[in-house]
C-alpha cells in the first residue's frame, strides 16, 4: 500500500496570506489527523475527521480549518497567516475502527514557513 | 494541558547499550502510543499499548504502561546507530484518533 502522502512538502507564505495543505491517506483509512510541530511547543493536535465529519477538534483559533472528501483525502486551511504559524504539518492517518484511538501512519509533512 | 512529558529530554549511549526513557501523562487515558521521529521527518509508529495492558513487546522494543502512576516506559535494547531519532509518547482518549504528544526524547546512539 502507498503511504500518507502530503503535498506541498514546502511552501513559504507572507503574513496575511492563506495556505492549503493536502492530506491523501492511505488507501482504506477513514480517520485522518493533522498535528502542528514547532520547536517551542512540540506536536500539538489540530482537529481530525472521519468519514467527513470533523470527530475532534484541539485548542486551534478558528483560522484553522480543514475538510475532508468522501474519499477520505483531506485538506487544512490556514487563513490571515501569523509569523507564529511557521510550523511542519503533520497528516496521519488511521482505519478509524476503533473509537479508542487506533496506529496512526505519518505523513513526511508539510513544512510552513510565514515571512 | 494533557500533554505528555518524556523524561530524559536527551540520551546519549554507546551502541550495543540499552536505552530506556519514560513517559508521563496527566489524564485517564484509552491507549499509549509511542512514535519514533527522524530530523525534521514524519512520525513512525513503534507501539501501541491499550489501558488494560501492562507490557508488550516488540523486536528490540519492550513497552510497560502503569495506569496507576500515568506513566510509561520505552525500552530498547542493544541498541543501533539507526535508532538515533527522538521518540515521543501520545495518549489516546476514548474519542477517537485525538492524541496527546509528549515533548520528547532525544536519543542519540555513539557507533
Amino acid at each position: 500500500k502507498a503511504g500518507v502522502t502530503q503535498t506541498p512538502r514546502y511552501l513559504i507564505k507572507t503574513r496575511g496570506q492563506q495556505v492549503t495543505l493536502s492530506c491523501s491517506p492511505i488507501s482504506g483509512h477513514r480517520s485522518v489527523s493533522w498535528y502542528q510541530q514547532t520547536p517551542g511547543q512540540g506536536l500539538q493536535f489540530l482537529f481530525e475527521y472521519f468519514s467527513e465529519t470533523q470527530r475532534n477538534k484541539g485548542n486551534f483559533p478558528g483560522r484553522f480549518s480543514g475538510r475532508q472528501f468522501s474519499n477520505s483525502r483531506s485538506e487544512m486551511n490556514v487563513s490571515t497567516l501569523e509569523l507564529g504559524d511557521s510550523a511542519l504539518y503533520l497528516c496521519a492517518s488511521s482505519p478509524g475502527r476503533t473509537s479508542g484511538g487506533d496506529e496512526q501512519f505519518f505523513g513526511p509533512g508539510t513544512r510552513l514557513t510565514v515571512l | 494541558s494533557q500533554q505528555g512529558e518524556e523524561d530524559p529530554q536527551a540520551l546519549s549511549i554507546q551502541e550495543g547499550e540499552n536505552a530506556t526513557m519514560n513517559c508521563s501523562y496527566k489524564t485517564s487515558i484509552n491507549n499509549l502510543q509511542w512514535y519514533r521521529q527522524n530530523s525534521g521527518r514524519g512520525l513512525v509508529h513503534l507501539i501501541l499499548i491499550r489501558s488494560n495492558e501492562r507490557e508488550k513487546h516488540s523486536g528490540r522494543l519492550r513497552v510497560t504502561l502503569d495506569t496507576s502512576k500515568k506513566s510509561s516506559s520505552l525500552l530498547i535494547t542493544a541498541s543501533r546507530a539507526a535508532d538515533t531519532a527522538s521518540y515521543f509518547c501520545a495518549t489516546g482518549s476514548d474519542t477517537g484518533n485525538q492524541f496527546y504528544f509528549g515533548t520528547g526524547t532525544s536519543l542519540t546512539v555513539i557507533p
